[in-house]
């Protein structure tokens, strides 16, 4: 089965607390596409990143890192130093190659406190 | 670089009736996909084009959904009658090539009364 799995629905955090969104997907297709996308209050989904199964190096973007691991089947994403305007519903996302289909977690509602 | 445009943002209507969406994916972007969102989930895929052809519509409630994409370019959707479930918003998408990353439009808004 393709699955994504993001099991956490809400995190509530206090600004400049580091916070990591966990994401577990499922796939018997050995190439695949991961992403991560952010839905702020507007309602549109903004592209964050992508990654190939055949790149397992960790990424880093300003405050933003992810942690891809195949052993476990996850890609996690950590917010540093979090700010208010972080807060939005996070969704990780798989494509695989069999089906060129795009499939999403539930997503995470990321609350930051001031 | 206009990105991917949608309307109406919000429409509200009366069970039985029509509606229909209009998508205008970002220039050059071959691929468009329409999703539906129901609120707290995340999107699910109803269709999606290579340009002028559908290359999967599994998802897509044929007995009340369609869809088109005439030219390859711009596309509608439409839902005819609409019934309570159909409360949602739908979102278009469209991505340069077929592994690519996806860019959305703001989405439209549709509650059934």
């Amino acid at each position: 089965a393709q699955k994504v799995t993001q099991a956490q629905t809400e995190i509530s955090v206090v600004e400049k607390e580091d916070v990591t969104l966990d994401c577990v997907y499922e796939t018997r297709d050995t190439t695949y596409y991961l992403f991560w996308y952010k839905q702020p209050p507007s309602g549109e989904l903004v592209f964050l990143i992508r990654r190939n199964s055949f790149d397992e190096q960790n990424e880093i973007s300003g405050r933003y890192s992810w942690n891809f691991q195949k052993s476990t089947s996850s890609f996690n994403f950590t917010i540093t130093a979090s700010q208010v305007v972080d807060s939005a519903v996070y969704f990780c996302a798989l494509r695989y190659s069999s089906a060129s289909k795009i499939i999403f977690g539930s997503g995470t509602r990321l609350s930051i406190r001031p | 670089e206009a990105g991917v445009v949608q309307s109406p943002r919000y429409k509200i209507i009366e069970k039985k009736q029509p509606v229909a969406f209009w998508c205008n994916p970002i220039s050059g972007h071959n691929t468009l996909y329409w999703y539906l969102q129901n609120l707290g989930q995340g999107p699910e895929l109803l269709i999606r084009y290579e340009n002028e052809e559908a290359v999967d519509d599994s998802q897509l409630p044929k007995d009340r959904f369609s869809a088109e994409r005439l030219k390859g370019v711009d596309s509608t959707l439409k839902i005819q009658p609409a019934e309570l479930g159909d409360s949602a918003v739908y979102l278009c998408a469209s991505s340069a090539t077929n592994t690519g990353e996806l860019f959305f439009g703001e989405g439209s808004r549709l509650t059934v009364l």
